[in-house]
């Protein structure tokens, strides 16, 4: 089955800088490939996905990069604030009958210090 | 709007004995689902509907059970505790599956149990 790797796993940033956290995945037949931030106590929440045929996504300060060939993807947060501290999950799911059944990475805990 | 609802929120169970969580959506979606989340691996999927009656196994299904009598209920059984159970629950919802452009999955706020 899929499987996949995130990485860092807890990120510390200065408010203001940016934030880059990135995934891998396994099986090349994925194409469907979510970002999910949890705050605490909450239970996760779509931030941003993207399509195998879309090479880069953005939505005001995040954006979301996919390498389809190197079976990687990214999630790039600029001028982070105190609101983005959070554990942010990566996913990617694979085409089927029926289901969305996705495979998460392990969680990247980002701590942006004001 | 409610959106996904889980009931109770924390537990803590004693070795062998059972327990059912129940998961409640608003939203009239046909997908539903059940992760349990553990530090470090993310979430894992249980169990999952595709629709009212059906279910399937997931990724790690053993010493589960599930049923989906009705569309907007989802409940997540366990016959006899174990330890090794002692996770954070999430149940979610979806509209649509991976084919579909429906695919957000909307998440509880999770049920926190613990076998001891």
């Amino acid at each position: 089955g899929e499987n996949v790797e995130q990485h860092p796993s807890t990120l510390s940033v200065q408010e203001g800088d940016s934030a880059v956290i990135k995934c891998t995945y396994s099986d090349s037949a994925s194409n469907y490939f979510p970002w999910y931030k949890q705050e605490l106590g909450k239970g996760p929440q779509l931030i941003i996905d993207i399509r195998s045929n879309v090479g880069e996504k953005k939505d005001q300060r995040i954006a979301v990069t996919l390498n389809k060939t190197a079976k990687h993807f990214s999630l790039h947060i600029t001028e982070t604030q105190p609101e983005d501290s959070a554990v942010y999950f990566c996913a990617a799911s694979i085409p089927q009958a029926a289901g969305n059944k996705l495979t998460f990475g392990g969680g990247t805990r980002v701590l942006v210090k004001p | 709007n409610a959106g996904v609802t889980q009931t109770p929120k924390f537990r803590v169970l004693k070795t062998g004995q059972s327990m059912t969580l129940l998961c409640a959506q608003d939203m009239n979606h046909e997908y539903m689902y059940w992760y349990r989340q553990d530090p470090g691996m993310g979430l894992r999927l249980i169990h999952y509907s595709v629709g009212e009656g059906t279910t399937a196994k997931g990724e790690v299904p053993d010493g589960y059970n599930v049923s989906r009598l009705k569309k907007q209920n989802f409940l997540l059984g366990l016959e006899s505790a174990a330890p090794s159970q002692t996770s954070v629950y999430f149940c979610a919802s979806s509209r649509g599956g991976t084919g579909s452009m429906n695919t957000e999955a909307f998440f509880g706020q999770g049920t926190r149990l613990t076998v001891v």
